[in-house]
């Protein structure tokens, strides 16, 4: 079984919809990452919560963090045509020696206007 | 706003061949990592890089990967002899530090090899 894993793995919504994407994972974390990857394109973070904190707001994004339950959602609210991309997750581990990210499979959004 | 770099964007090469992918990270990070995702595929983790030595690689960083810092700027990823699954976007990022710190991704390299 795999580090991150998202669902669903394809959401389509209409436009000023709010589009919801939940991350599961496996092992302890020191953080939680989004990132966000426009087709073919490189990867854009968004936004990091780290393990004690639960909720963060960043413009119309709003992620949270359940450690008892190794979960994390992302929020868009208000969706733009402009948010069709891929959504993922990326935890860093608890160890201080290396920050390597473990990537998710990914959430595929497209918002249609 | 400070961005990291990478070069070349697209790179087609024959099996067998070496090449040479190069990234400007962030001027004041001190953490490099090389990541990798095959087309279709989830992003995975090559190697991390600090103090001018690996500090961490996975499994597919095998001997025919290497990684360089030879000057103040670039970080540069090597791959010796390549194979047809080295077919992949290969994403350079850098942080500050560690213990949680962002990490800033690059645009990637597509590596095409034939």
């Amino acid at each position: 079984s795999q580090q991150g894993e998202e669902d669903p793995q394809a959401l389509s919504i209409q436009e000023g919809e709010n589009a919801t994407m939940n991350c599961s994972y496996k092992t302890s974390i020191n953080n939680l990452q989004w990132y966000r990857q426009n087709s073919g394109r490189g990867l854009v973070h968004l936004i990091l919560i780290r393990s004690n904190e639960r909720e963060k707001h960043s413009g119309r994004l709003r992620v949270t963090l359940d450690t008892s339950k190794k979960s994390s959602s992302l929020l868009i609210t208000a969706s733009r045509a402009a948010d069709t991309a891929s959504y993922f997750c990326a935890t860093a581990g608890r160890s201080y020696n290396t920050d390597k990210l473990i990537f998710g499979t990914g959430t595929r959004l497209q918002v249609f206007p | 706003e400070p961005e990291v770099t990478q070069t070349p964007s697209h790179q087609v090469t024959q099996m067998g061949q070496e090449v040479i992918l190069r990234c400007v990270p962030i001027s004041n990070h001190l953490y490099f990592y090389w990541y990798r995702q095959i087309l279709g595929q989830k992003v995975e983790f090559l190697v991390s890089f600090y103090n001018n030595e690996i500090s961490e690689k996975s499994e597919i960083f095998d001997d025919q990967f290497s990684v360089e810092r030879p000057d103040g700027s670039n970080f540069t990823l090597k791959i010796r002899s390549t194979k047809l699954e080295d077919s992949a976007m290969y994403f350079c990022a850098s942080s500050v530090g560690l213990a949680g710190e962002t990490q800033y991704f690059g645009p990637g390299t597509r590596l095409l090899v034939l």
